[in-house]
């Protein structure tokens, strides 16, 4: 069974840096691409960042670049994000999304169940 | 980047009866490859995403028969046969071909008249 489990969220300081996880089981891992998504309060989907099975190819929202970092470890079937300089508008229910086997496809078949960031003082 | 437009953006339905959502894209979703790479989500209220097409028209594995996709280059459409009450929630559209970014529509909320 595919499993995407999301740790690492809470409650920071605007210009803090917090460091999401999402540790991914039920899967050969190195075969796909990986994708994280957000969704403020009330508000619809956002993608924020993905990274091909390789780390060979990296993608960023307009909104996040220069900001976030998105790594992976294929050794630990583990997703990254790290998140600097956080604003009040990157408050938001992250999820981590499985891709497809090339950065642009189909993805988006597995979710998991999401990690809350707020940003606030 | 490629802009998603949903429409409409709110679906009251009576139960048992259809129900249909737009998605236009603002260029072609036909990649190099001759695929189109758009699908559709529910999210149900307190869930996360669930995809339930890819590619236009496939569904996914439990997806019930009562949905379907359709359309080509810019135009979509997702398609619920007989709605029924564990279909509410709010739905998207998303193209994965011109990545990045993958991209979004605002989201369709159906709700029971």
């Amino acid at each position: 069974e595919v499993q995407l489990v999301e740790s690492g969220g809470g409650l920071v300081q605007p210009g803090r840096s917090l460091r999401l996880s999402c540790a991914a089981s039920g899967f050969n891992f190195d075969g796909y691409a990986m994708h994280w998504v957000r969704q403020a309060p009330g508000k619809g989907l956002e993608w924020v960042s993905g990274i091909s099975w390789n780390s060979d190819r990296l993608g960023y929202a307009d909104s996040v670049k220069g900001r976030f970092t998105i790594s992976r470890d294929n050794a630990k079937n583990s997703l990254y994000l790290q998140m600097n300089n956080l604003r009040a508008e990157d408050t938001a229910l992250y999820y981590c999304a499985r891709g497809s086997r090339r950065v642009s496809g189909p993805g988006g078949d597995y979710w998991g169940q999401g990690t809350l960031v707020t940003v606030s003082s | 980047d490629v802009v998603m437009t949903q429409s409409p953006l709110s679906l009251p339905v009576t139960l048992g009866q259809p129900a249909s959502i737009s998605c236009r894209s603002s260029q072609s979703l036909v990649y190099s490859d001759g695929n189109t790479y758009l699908s559709w989500f529910q999210q149900r209220p307190g869930q996360s995403p669930r995809r339930l097409i890819y590619r236009v028209s496939y569904r996914d594995s439990g997806v019930p028969d009562r949905f379907s996709g359709s359309g080509s280059g810019t135009d979509f459409t997702l398609k619920i046969s007989r709605v029924e009450a564990e279909d509410v929630g709010v739905y998207y559209c998303m193209q994965g071909t011109h990545w990045p970014p993958w991209t979004f529509g605002q989201g369709t909320k159906v709700e029971i008249k």
